[in-house]
């Protein structure tokens, strides 16, 4: 059975910094593609960025390129969103998701529960 | 940026009726659409992929239809666990986007 769990997320200053975690388990993790995505408090679902298999190929939304950078350790089975420069409008739900392959393929089979990132002005 | 456009916003019927979610798309994507259901406090969770395949342990009263610009979900028969928010996601190009939703409720 596919398990995502987010952890890291956490009350920040506006301007600072933090990094989200997902592990990952009952898949082969460095074949599939992985994704964040985020949802604002009583908002839609927003994607913020997605990286290969093999951690070749990365994608970002306009509104966090510069400032986020996603990354994975397939030793570990882990995905990481290590998130700079937060703004009031980050606050969200980040959601771990898995793809449906290793790139291109980019509708999401499974999601974690999501981590809390609250972002104070 | 490719936007969907998702309606009704919400949707008011009984149970066991059939309803029908509307997807429209800013351009053509083919049939590279998602749709996924949420509970309030709860991931999303994938029905349909490749406009009209159904994710694996999904029911058959779920399906979906479209190419190109428009699409829908439907659910023949609703059943109480299925009132709750819909949403589509095109995986056509970069940026990927998400709809609004629709909420189904009684």
């Amino acid at each position: 059975e596919v398990q995502l769990l987010e952890s890291g997320g956490a009350l920040v200053q506006s301007g600072g910094s933090l990094r989200v975690s997902c592990a990952a388990s009952g898949f082969s993790f460095s074949v599939y593609a992985m994704t964040w995505v985020r949802q604002a408090p009583g908002k839609g679902l927003e994607w913020v960025s997605s990286i290969s298999g093999g951690g070749r190929n990365t994608n970002y939304a306009d509104s966090v390129k510069g400032r986020f950078t996603i990354s994975r350790d397939n030793s570990k089975n882990k995905l990481y969103l290590q998130m700079n420069s937060l703004r009031a409008e980050d606050t969200a739900v980040y959601h771990c998701t898995k793809e449906a392959a290793n790139w291109g393929e980019n509708w999401f089979v499974s999601w974690g529960p999501g981590t809390l990132v609250t972002v104070s002005s | 940026e490719i936007v969907l456009t998702q309606s009704p916003a919400t949707l008011s019927v009984s149970p066991g009726e059939r309803v029908t979610l509307s997807c429209r798309a800013s351009q053509s994507i083919s049939s590279n659409l998602a749709w996924y259901q949420q509970k309030p406090g709860q991931a999303p969770r994938l029905l349909v992929y490749g406009a009209s395949n159904r994710a694996t342990g999904i029911p058959a009263r779920f399906s979906g239809s479209g190419s190109g610009t428009e699409f829908t979900l439907t659910i023949s028969s609703l059943q109480s666990e299925d009132f709750t928010i819909y949403n589509c996601q095109q995986y056509h190009d970069w940026p990927l986007t998400f709809g609004g939703g629709t909420k189904v409720e009684i």
